[in-house]
């Protein structure tokens, strides 16, 4: 069944500092696909990002980048020079296998303090 | 703003009662899907329509049901309701299977006393 772990549950930053979150997954499948979320204290769930397993590039947008590793099954994303703004929990999911609901991890809190 | 709405936005209701929440997907979005998210379980699948056909079930209670209408919006329908199922109820729609992005409501929260 897939799997996906977020060990850190909270982590606290200073502004401006940069932050990495972990998730590492587990699939059967050959390939899929990753995703991020972020969940801000309003509530709402935020799509960041969809990563395609043949593609092990590193991926950028703006403060926003993502490391994906097929070789230790994990998919990281880095903020750099944190805001406040980007206080939230932050998900990574993965399709279900030969389904399609998303398989969630039990998200990272993020407090970023001025 | 992601497009997909979700009403009502808060709900307080009694246990035993029986409540609706409805959905409305992105247009041109087929696949409707329902998740809860509560503080103990965590963001759980409940169930996925495409195109007014139920495609994928997950750990979704006896007591809940769902269905997708032929405009593609979609009800959620929660019976007989427990203190358990206080939680924030999420739909996400997506243009077609796994590999698109899911795109969440604002979600509705449900508090049963």
């Amino acid at each position: 069944a897939q799997k996906v772990t977020q060990a850190q549950t909270e982590i606290s930053v200073v502004e401006k500092e940069d932050v990495t979150l972990d998730c590492v997954y587990e699939t059967r499948d050959t390939t899929y696909y990753l995703f991020w979320y972020k969940q801000p204290p309003s509530g709402e769930l935020v799509f960041l990002i969809r990563r395609n397993s043949f593609d092990e590039q590193n991926e950028i947008s703006g403060r926003y980048s993502w490391n994906f590793q097929k070789s230790t099954s994990s998919f990281n994303f880095t903020i750099t020079a944190s805001q406040v703004v980007d206080s939230a929990v932050y998900f990574c999911a993965l399709p279900g296998a030969g389904s399609y609901q998303l398989t969630f991890g039990k998200g990272t809190k993020l407090s970023v303090i001025p | 703003d992601s497009g997909v709405t979700q009403t009502p936005k808060h709900l307080i209701t009694a246990t035993g009662q029986r409540v609706t929440l409805r959905c409305s997907p992105r247009s041109g979005d087929l696949s409707v899907y329902w998740y809860q998210q509560s503080l103990d379980q965590g963001l759980q699948f409940l169930i996925q329509y495409y195109n007014g056909e139920e495609r994928a079930k997950g750990n979704i209670l006896e007591r809940f049901s769902a269905q997708q209408f032929p405009d593609l919006h979609s009800e959620l329908n929660l019976s007989s309701l427990e203190l358990g199922d206080s939680a924030l109820y999420f739909c996400a729609s997506s243009v077609g299977g796994s590999k698109d992005e899911q795109f969440f409501g604002p979600g509705t929260r449900l508090t049963v006393l």
